[in-house]
């Protein structure tokens, strides 16, 4: 089992440009979760898909945020145009349910610097 | 609406002593809880997960338990080590919330050698 695999590590980019995060989550699982980790603000859920379909966005922050997930094995995190205060560091994490739930599997994380 | 808590936010031991994390929550209606741990840099791994009908989990030096009734969890750690340092988070699964979970803002544990 590969984990939770994520991409890039790190992203250093200036304001404005559009920044792309990828997600590929474990085979088998039909819910992903995208977060952003700020020490300010601790970790936060930014939305969440089951089966491919977005369940709950209401914790992406602004229209600038937007995330998609195309087929069970590729999640994206798109941020356009970029701001500073978009620095943190994204996590994706993905599970699957079975009436009690199972563990949340989370990646190692995109560490995003907006200069 | 449904809160996690966890309190100390910070906790400073020395080597080799017992300890206990607590984890609070605001709603019974839970299916599961599970206590993740964070490294500094890092992402976060799952240390042991409860189910709403377990009271309680074992791995190695680790032991969680669940009350729903009183909304509370804790994760023991015997003998800690220095190396056991880390930002522990539990993360809490609502009912009303199926899917996702609701995260507490972490323990940041140091064991002194």
């Amino acid at each position: 089992d590969a984990g939770v695999i994520q991409s890039p590590r790190h992203e250093v980019t200036e304001m404005g440009q559009e920044v792309t995060l990828r997600c590929k989550p474990i085979s088998g699982h039909d819910y992903l979760f995208w977060y952003r980790q700020t020490m300010m603000r601790g970790l936060e859920l930014l939305i969440y898909f089951n089966n491919n379909v977005p369940i709950d966005d209401s914790g992406m922050p602004e229209d600038r945020f937007s995330a998609k997930m195309p087929n069970a094995s590729f999640s994206t995190l798109k941020i356009q145009p970029s701001e500073p205060r978009d620095s943190a560091v994204y996590f994706c994490a993905s599970s699957s349910w079975d009436r009690v739930g199972q563990p949340q599997h989370f990646g190692d994380g995109t560490r995003l610097s907006i200069l | 609406k449904q809160e996690v808590t966890q309190i100390p936010a910070a906790l400073s031991v020395p080597e080799g002593e017992n300890l206990v994390l607590n984890c609070s929550f605001t709603d019974s209606a839970i299916y599961n809880l599970q206590w993740f741990r964070q490294d500094p840099g890092k992402g976060l791994t799952s240390l042991l997960l409860i189910q709403s009908s377990q009271r309680e989990q074992t791995s190695g030096r680790l032991n969680a338990s669940l009350d729903k009734s009183s909304g509370r969890s804790t994760l023991y750690i015997a003998a800690s080590q220095p190396g056991d340092s880390a930002t522990y988070l539990c993360a809490v699964g609502f009912y009303t919330n199926a899917g996702k979970s609701t995260f507490g803002d972490g323990t940041t544990l140091t064991v002194k050698p």
